[in-house]
């Protein structure tokens, strides 16, 4: 059975890079047919598309943090990481791992998450 | 704001029917089929409910089903439980330099 698992800090202090990892345990990160990607959630608010990433190491960001932010992948760990630069409390936010099916040209879904991290950005 | 546009509430008895709407533009919902839908319950992680417009995963029930018309998609909801109440979001492929992915506002089901 598929399982996602985010780590990293609850408290980021501003102007610091938040770095976050998720553990994927019951399916190879290398895979094909699939893409691993992060979304966020401020308290209260909708959900925020950040980026996913392929096995090979390949990425699409949100235009709007595209400058902020890195998706890495490590197959040897079967994990894949989230870096995002110059908090603020903006940032503040539950982050979530999914697993992002993506079949170029056929179908794209989120189609299992983590259970989220709660990320907060205050000195 | 969101990409997508969803009412922020819809409410309705047990054994109703219920529509949610999802509205975008041309380069998002109305250009392809790649509308999803996920249902969050209180301090729980988002789960999919309906993929590529239409579609259910095993195990989701059949009461949930999705369409769309030009730059609309729908999440329609038959016989509500109580077990529905929850908040509702939308997502699509958009089209953009390079591509992404939206989602919409969410709208918080109530089951009355």
């Amino acid at each position: 059975q598929l399982q996602l698992q985010e780590s990293g800090p609850g408290l980021v202090k501003p102007s610091e890079t938040l770095s976050l990892t998720c553990t994927v345990s019951g399916d190879s990160i290398f895979s094909s047919s699939y893409y691993w990607g992060w979304i966020r959630q401020p308290p209260g608010k909708g959900l925020d598309w950040i980026g996913s990433v392929y096995y090979t190491g390949s990425a699409y960001l949100n235009p709007s943090l595209k400058s902020r932010v890195t998706i890495s992948v490590d197959t040897s760990k079967n994990h894949f990481s989230l870096k995002v630069t110059s908090m603020s409390a903006a940032d503040t936010a539950l982050y979530y791992c999914a697993r992002h099916v993506a079949i170029v040209g056929s179908t794209y879904y989120f189609d299992s998450w983590g259970q989220g991290t709660l990320v907060a950005v205050s000195s | 704001q969101s990409a997508l546009t969803q009412p922020a509430s819809v409410s309705g008895s047990p054994g109703q029917s219920i529509t949610i709407s999802c509205t975008g533009t041309s380069r998002d919902v109305g250009g392809y089929k790649y509308v999803s839908w996920y249902q969050q319950h209180p301090g729980k992680a988002p789960k999919l409910m309906i993929f590529d417009v239409n579609n259910r995963p095993s195990g989701v029930s059949n009461r949930f089903s999705g369409s769309k018309s030009g730059n609309t998609a729908s999440l329609t909801i038959s016989g509500l439980q109580a077990e529905d109440e929850a908040d509702y979001y939308c997502s699509s492929y958009r089209d953009n330099t390079t591509p992404n992915w939206v989602f919409g506002g969410g709208t918080k089901l109530t089951v009355l």
